[in-house]
């Protein structure tokens, strides 16, 4: 089975800042795959970001970045040059051999003008 | 570019009643998923479903759900007797274990 941790409940920053969030992960499998997911007031559910766990390098997709240290179990989210359409609810995950994704708890992200 | 899609959007039930909930996955998508989210809380699994068959369900998927896939394009969740506890927002999903791609939801509020 796979847990995703997110201690964190919320964060705020300032736009055009850059924010970190946090999440750390355990499971047995060696095989895995991690993502970001972001759920604005609407509620839809947005991939924003996604890691292979064979992969060394760090993905990014534009101002998205993730530092994944795999020793540690960790996964964070680096959000540069935050904008207020950053403000959102972000959720960290997991799939494994199953494919089914396991969520964190979530983080309220609040970006400030 | 290709996206899943819910209906409805929003659904309004008594307690007891059968309600269906219906998803268009992305056409080359094998993989099928419905996760749920109770308000405030994280996003639950419920059941994933591959070449026709369920592959893996959780303890909320009791006997009271059910998947079908009743057409190519299709993909439904039933809930036979909808229980207040029921209400949520409910996520298909399509993919694989490499990405997933979420609908926009269907708001489900039982009475």
């Amino acid at each position: 089975a796979q847990t995703v941790t997110q201690s964190q409940p919320e964060m705020s920053v300032q736009e055009a800042e850059t924010v970190t969030l946090s999440c750390t992960y355990d499971t047995s499998e060696n095989n895995y795959y991690l993502f970001w997911y972001k759920q604005p007031p609407s509620r839809q559910m947005i991939l924003v970001i996604r890691q292979e766990a064979y992969k060394q390098q760090n993905a990014t997709e534009n101002r998205f970045s993730v530092n994944f240290q795999k020793a540690a179990k960790s996964f964070s989210l680096k959000i540069s040059d935050s904008q207020l359409g950053d403000t959102a609810m972000y959720f960290c995950a997991a799939t494994g051999a199953n494919s089914k994704l396991t969520f964190g708890k979530g983080i309220t992200l609040s970006v400030r003008p | 570019e290709p996206e899943v899609t819910q209906t409805p959007s929003h659904q309004v039930t008594q307690m007891g009643q059968e309600v269906i909930l219906r998803c268009v996955p992305i056409s080359n998508h094998l993989y099928f998923y419905w996760y749920r989210q109770i308000l405030g809380q994280k996003v639950e699994f419920l059941v994933s479903f591959y070449n026709n068959e369920i592959s893996e369900k959780s303890e909320i998927f009791d006997d009271q759900f059910s998947v079908e896939r009743p057409d190519g394009s299709n993909f439904t969740l039933k809930i036979r007797s909808t229980k207040l506890e029921d209400s949520a927002m409910y996520f298909c999903a399509s993919g694989g274990r490499e990405t997933q791609y979420f609908g926009p939801g269907t708001r489900l509020l039982v009475l």
